[in-house]
Parts: C-alpha cells; structure tokens; sequence
C-alpha cells in the first residue's frame, strides 16, 4: 500500500539552529509531493510543493525540500528556525494517475525554543 | 485564503445523536474533500466528492455519509456519532480540475462526543 513515513515525531530545537525533517513515501511512479503546516489551533497551510522539475524547491518562510527520487525522500529544511516555527508540519504524497487521494504523513511536532 | 468555511467550528454532542458538518466554497472547486485528524495518525481521509452527487469513500468511511447536492456544499453526516469519532474534521478542495492539484484546506471543526 502507498504510504509516507515521517520518521520524527517530535524534535526540539533552539532558536538560531538548523532544522531538517525526514519523509519518505512508498509509490515507484510519478508522485507529487507537499509539506503542510499546522500552527497551534489552526488549519493546515501549504509550506511547498513538488511537481516536477528543480529538485529543489523553496516555500514559504524560508523553508525548502529537496526531492531525491533515488532515495524515495522529500526531506523539509530551514537554516535557522525561529520560535514562530513552532507548529506540527506534514508530509504529503500525491501519486499520479487513477487517484486522487493525497496521502499523509503522521506528522512531526517542532518545538522552538527561545 | 482558499474561500473554505466550515460550520459548526466547534461542537459537543452526545453518543447516538446524528451530526452534520458543513463544508461550503465559494471558488467552484470539483473535488471537495473530508478529513479527520487524530494525534499519531495525521490525516485520513474520510469520503471525497469529484461533482455533483459524486461521491466515494476514503480509508476511514465507517459510520460517515456525504452528501453534495451542490457545487459550494459538501456535507459530512455521522448517523449515529460514537466516541471514537470525537476528533478534528477538515473539509479540503483541489485547487484545479486534474487529479493531482494541490489541495487547501479549511479552518477545522472540533467535534467531541460524550
């Protein structure tokens, strides 16, 4: 079955350090690719998105993810997070073809601290 | 803003009431969908509409029906609500006619059962 892991469900960090979150999905063919935000009591926001092209793709707030076929990954970076980073973030798969259904990770929960 | 709103926002109700969510656009989107969110599990999907009376069941239809009577209106009923559904429920829209667009998401409505 089509799946996608994320690998950390919770990580901690300080203000300033580096932020790397893991993805992985489970589909041999053309897949699309996403990572969603969900601030504390909010809806879930589109972060970045991969179709097709640029392996590397830069979102919203400094945040970008970088596509690696070979490895089935779809990995989150940001440099420096800030304590308004502070959210549950969300990868996403969306295989193309027949469905339409876009599968999600179980989430991983970022706590910054200042 | 994806022109998403969903009613109630919040609600509390007892076991083997019936409830309906509301999801309602305003941007004409075809593919309209329901979620729940539960800690551990991120997002499932429930039941998804391509049109007009068009529906279909996701991965965790047990106990839910839909309704699309309209383009803008895509209804959520629990015909019998259980504990097991209190939860978070998100009403999303493809943003696009093909398959594989992104989807958006509405502000959330928390559901508790007694």
């Amino acid at each position: 079955a089509q799946s996608v892991s994320q690998h950390n469900h919770h990580v901690i960090l300080s203000e300033a350090a580096s932020l790397e979150l893991g993805c992985n999905y489970s589909y041999g063919g053309t897949v699309n690719l996403f990572w969603y935000v969900q601030y504390p009591g909010q809806h879930l926001q589109l972060l970045l998105k991969y179709f097709s092209g640029d392996p590397l793709v830069k979102g919203i707030k400094g945040f970008e993810a970088e596509f690696i076929k070979s490895k089935f990954s779809f990995n989150l970076r940001k440099p420096s997070v800030q304590w308004s980073d502070t959210a549950e973030y969300f990868c996403a798969a969306r295989p193309s073809g027949a469905t339409n259904k876009l599968i999600f990770g179980t989430g991983t929960l970022l706590a910054v601290q200042p | 803003d994806a022109g998403i709103t969903q009613s109630p926002r919040h609600k509390v109700t007892e076991t083997g009431t019936p409830v309906t969510l509301r999801c309602h656009q305003t941007e004409n989107h075809r593919y309209m969908y329901w979620y729940r969110q539960d800690p551990g599990h991120g997002l499932r999907l429930i039941h998804y509409s391509y049109g007009v009376k068009d529906t279909d069941k996701g991965e965790v239809s047990d106990g839910y029906s839909v309704s699309r009577s309209k383009t803008e209106d895509f209804l959520l009923t629990l015909e019998s609500a259980t504990s097991s559904q209190t939860s978070v429920y998100f009403c999303a829209v493809d943003w696009g006619e093909r398959s594989t667009d992104t989807q958006y998401f509405g502000p959330g409505t928390r559901l508790t059962v007694l």
